[in-house]
């Protein structure tokens, strides 16, 4: 079965907090993402990598920043979290084949409230 | 700009009753498509895929793909209460990242 695994499920920080979300994924996948998504604005992305160490700018990359140093671990770090960063937080990987059949899974989610 | 479009709703319908969730693409390139359907405060989980023009049955749901006009729909027999949920059409083309639709809502009522 397919796991996307998201450790942190609920968290409230303070603004200004440094925050990181985790993200472990078990099926050897080479792209993961990180998506937010609030009511009435649907799924955004915001970063992904497609190799480790490889990362590119989503939708709405500001106030975040990723990191992949393994294959299996994608994290998101909010530098200093604000109030309109309150959101839940979707980590998602699939398979890395280019073009079509390449199915997206999702984590759990995180849900942040910033304060 | 790829574009995923879905109607809102929420789209109501009795129980036992088909509903017929439909979704448009604007990029002719596109060649997967996804259905997933998302509860209020979970994360989507995948219904169906379909990549081939015409239809893709799964127990009571069935896609359908019509590339030439662009859009894609899931249809759900004997829809139960247990359906109730926002469904998200998401499509990929020459890249491995999915643009998805808003969702959406369904209500099957007893």
């Amino acid at each position: 079965d397919v796991k996307v695994t998201q450790s942190s499920r609920y968290l409230v920080k303070r603004t200004g907090e440094k925050v990181f979300l985790e993200c472990v994924q078990d099926m050897d996948h080479e792209n993961m993402f990180w998506y937010r998504q609030d009511p009435g604005l649907g799924l955004r992305l915001i970063y992904f990598s497609y190799d480790v160490k490889m990362k590119e700018k989503g939708d709405i990359p500001e106030g975040y920043s990723v990191s992949r140093e393994k294959k299996e671990r994608f994290s998101l770090i909010l530098e200093s979290a604000s109030t309109n960063q309150t959101s839940m937080y979707l980590c998602a990987s699939s398979p890395g084949a280019y073009g079509g059949g390449n199915t997206i899974y999702f984590g759990e989610g995180s849900w942040l409230t910033v304060v | 700009q790829k574009e995923v479009e879905q109607n809102s709703g929420p789209l109501s319908v009795p129980e036992g009753a088909i509903a017929s969730l439909n979704c448009t693409y604007s990029d002719r390139v596109s060649q997967s498509f996804f259905w997933y359907r998302q509860y209020s405060g979970k994360s989507p989980e995948l219904i169906m895929s379909i990549y081939s023009n015409g239809d893709k049955e799964d127990g009571r749901f069935t896609a359908q793909l019509n590339k030439a006009s662009q859009y894609v729909s899931l249809l759900i027999r004997d829809s139960q209460p247990s359906d109730s949920a926002t469904y998200l059409c998401a499509v990929t083309g020459g890249s491995y990242i999915p643009t998805f639709g808003r969702g959406t809502s369904l209500i099957v009522h007893p």
